[in-house]
């Protein structure tokens, strides 16, 4: 099963951008990247998911190298909102989602 | 839409009670999944159905544990006898679509789960 790899905790300020990288190595060729986030003491989030190509929605946007071993979300405006646990997952065949223990991301005013 | 229901928000019981946790899934999806999450283990996958039926209970700890999904819309979660180590939120959380399809990519939709303190 393919694993990733992200930094324990990153700082932004306010309305600048977040960037936050997640290393996939083994993900195999099925294998989606998924972006959750969790705010204190509420239920994970949905960001954003990609196979190959760069995708973009509303929250946020999901750069994956070529080689897809790869990728950042891209909060364009990061607010104190943000502030958050986020989750970068490699989706397996089988449907499960496997946490790590995600990015810490403080937004600074 | 009113989201993925859970109740109750928060539970304290005492150790050897019964605890039964509730789930209304999103209606229309297809696939609920069940998570704990504490501090020192993080946010773990217990169980999860496909159009009600059980596909992956590997991640269900022990035998006190039980998931049931009687229908499409009601799924419950119930721990019997409970231990304090059993203390976390648990996460109910429903997908459109069906679960074990290789490429296919599905939303997990997670409710605000339920804070479970065993004394």
């Amino acid at each position: 099963d393919a694993k990733t790899t992200q930094p324990t905790s990153m700082d932004c300020a306010e309305g600048r951008a977040a960037n936050l990288p997640c290393n996939h190595s083994t993900i195999s060729g099925n294998e989606y990247v998924y972006w959750y986030r969790q705010i204190h003491s509420q239920g994970p989030q949905y960001i954003i998911h990609g196979l190959k190509n760069n995708e973009t929605n509303e929250m946020a946007s999901l750069i994956i190298t070529e080689d897809r071993k790869s990728s950042t979300l891209i909060l364009p405006h990061a607010t104190l909102r943000d502030t958050a646990v986020y989750y970068c997952i490699v989706k397996r065949n089988t449907g499960k989602l496997i946490f790590g223990q995600g990015t810490t991301l403080q937004v600074k005013p | 839409d009113a989201g993925v229901i859970q109740s109750p928000r928060h539970e304290v019981t005492e150790m050897g009670q019964e605890v039964t946790l509730r789930c209304k899934p999103i209606s229309g999806h297809n696939s609920l999944f069940w998570y704990r999450q504490t501090m020192m283990r993080g946010l773990e996958l217990l169980i999860y159905f496909n159009n009600n039926v059980p596909i992956d209970d590997s991640g269900m700890p022990e035998d006190r544990f039980s998931a049931k999904m009687p229908n499409a819309s009601f799924s419950t979660l119930k721990i019997q006898p409970s231990e304090p180590r059993d203390s976390a939120v648990y996460f109910c959380a429903s997908s459109p679509a069906g679960g074990g399809l290789a490429g296919v990519g599905d939303t997990q939709y997670f409710g605000p789960g339920t804070r479970l303190t065993v004394l």
